[in-house]
């Protein structure tokens, strides 16, 4: 029931591939976020947008790559990746990236790279 | 030492069961507190914040401690569907919502 969609479900790509991972939300949610779980892990954020813009990268690999075209989208480029970079990708959204703010998140991306 | 720490479990119950959380975190200057509930292969979803005064949600208590710096979570009750992964989440950051997870803390109820 979560009102964060995620597409796709799951992905299976090689190394050379070049992929993108989308999530939309329609909450008016002005703050998005990337976060990476693998199995029996927490999850780790990687990326926040606030009002479309990045304002946190947490050093991840140039070969993930964040867009917020608009307020209510955000994606994941994904290129030239390794297989350790497998995991559930997750997507979440609050209304603001204030520190008190709730996040919901989307039912994630299945990564799985060979 | 990790910035959010919890047991990982997994804690077995009987159905009806009263069973309690702790979740740790090594920040004196974090602000706001969380549970949330995953289900196997599935996302994240809010359980409930966690206030200073302590608060409740039906079966769910929730509590913080700032003095040794731990909140929570108390389940009553226990049902068959609260069978999941139960993962604290702490901001630590001043200006965003840098959510920090603990790594889960793992409870199956049984009949």
């Amino acid at each position: 029931d979560t009102e964060v969609t995620q597409t796709p479900k799951h992905l299976v790509m090689g190394m050379t591939n070049k992929k993108s991972l989308k999530c939309e939300q329609h909450m008016g949610h002005r703050a998005m976020y990337w976060y990476k779980q693998k199995a029996k892990k927490p999850p780790e954020l990687m990326f926040v947008y606030s009002y479309e813009k990045l304002s946190i990268n947490e050093s991840v690999p140039s070969r993930f790559s964040p867009e917020c075209p608009n307020s209510s989208l955000l994606n994941l480029h994904l290129h030239a990746l390794q297989p350790e970079d497998s995991a559930l990708y997750l997507c979440a959204s609050s209304r603001s990236d204030r520190r008190n703010e709730k996040l919901f998140f989307g039912s994630g991306t299945q990564l799985s790279v060979l | 030492r990790k910035e959010v720490e919890q047991d990982p479990g997994p804690f077995n119950v009987p159905e009806g069961a009263t069973v309690a959380f702790n979740c740790t975190y090594s920040n004196s200057a974090s602000q706001s507190f969380f549970w949330y509930r995953q289900d196997c292969r599935k996302e994240p979803k809010l359980l409930m914040s966690v206030y200073s005064s302590g608060n409740e949600d039906g079966r769910f208590t929730a509590q913080l401690n700032r003095a040794s710096q731990y909140i929570s979570l108390l389940i009553r009750d226990s049902k068959l569907s609260d069978s999941a992964t139960y993962l604290c989440a702490v901001t630590v950051d001043g200006t965003a919502s840098k959510l920090t997870f603990g790594t889960g803390t793992r409870l199956q109820v049984t009949l």
